[in-house]
């Protein structure tokens, strides 16, 4: 069985620039979730979908962070503008609808210069 | 701040000997938690969790335990091998205002393996 499939792996951006990042989920997960792991901590919940909705992103920075998840399926998360602060690996994660276990992507790295 | 926190940031060990990873929580409401290792460059990947009606769960070569009276958790990998060298994350899975759970991760402890 696929995993969860990331892309890019790798990005380096200025600060100011804008970045987007695509997860696909693993089939027939319906909750997708995105991370922020800043180096040396424990990744942070970003937003949660079930299908195409939000079911909660209390936890992003909505002035420069958006996320969508159109056709409930596929994800992008985007960064516009970015700051430097805002260096880290951007995971993403899936689970069936209501299931505990999450499977996580191998991440983004993102480092703004 | 978080309410999952881990004691020690590194621990090195001999291959074949046994690895204590602890974890502390501050939530006595917390009731779902769940270990996870993460290998540079990969993503978490689940080990073994536990609920708070449970003192203790048994996995393949894993072994977490809860003590509720003080907010702690430990994982304990026997006969560690070089493969488990890694980052392990407790993480609390709570449910939230959303009436939906969601996971709080700490900070992390390193495992190195010494061959």
């Amino acid at each position: 069985e696929a995993g969860v499939a990331q892309s890019p792996r790798y990005k380096i951006i200025e600060k100011r620039q804008s970045v987007a990042f695509w997860c696909n989920p693993i089939s027939g997960h319906a909750t997708l979730y995105w991370y922020q792991q800043i180096l040396g901590q424990g990744p942070k919940l970003l937003i949660q979908f079930q299908n195409n909705g939000v079911v909660d992103d209390s936890q992003l920075p909505k002035d420069r962070f958006s996320a969508e998840r159109l056709k409930g399926v596929d994800s992008t998360l985007k960064i516009q503008p970015a700051k430097l602060e805002d260096s880290a690996v951007y995971l993403c994660a899936s689970s069936f609808q209501g299931a505990d276990e999450q499977f996580f992507g191998p991440g983004t790295r993102l480092t703004v210069l | 701040g978080e309410s999952v926190g881990l004691h020690l940031p590194t621990l090195s060990v001999q291959e074949g000997d046994n690895s204590i990873i602890n974890c502390a929580y501050s939530n006595s409401a917390s009731d779902y938690f769940i270990w996870y290792k993460q290998e540079s460059g990969k993503g978490p990947q689940f080990i073994i969790d536990i609920r708070s009606n449970m003192d203790k769960r048994q996995g393949q070569r894993v072994t977490v335990l809860l003590n509720k009276t003080v907010k702690h958790l430990s994982l304990q990998i026997a006969a560690t091998q070089p493969g488990d060298s890694a980052v392990y994350f407790c993480a609390e899975n709570m449910r939230r205002d959303t009436g939906r759970r969601a996971l709080t991760f700490g900070s992390g402890t390193r495992l190195q393996v010494q061959p």
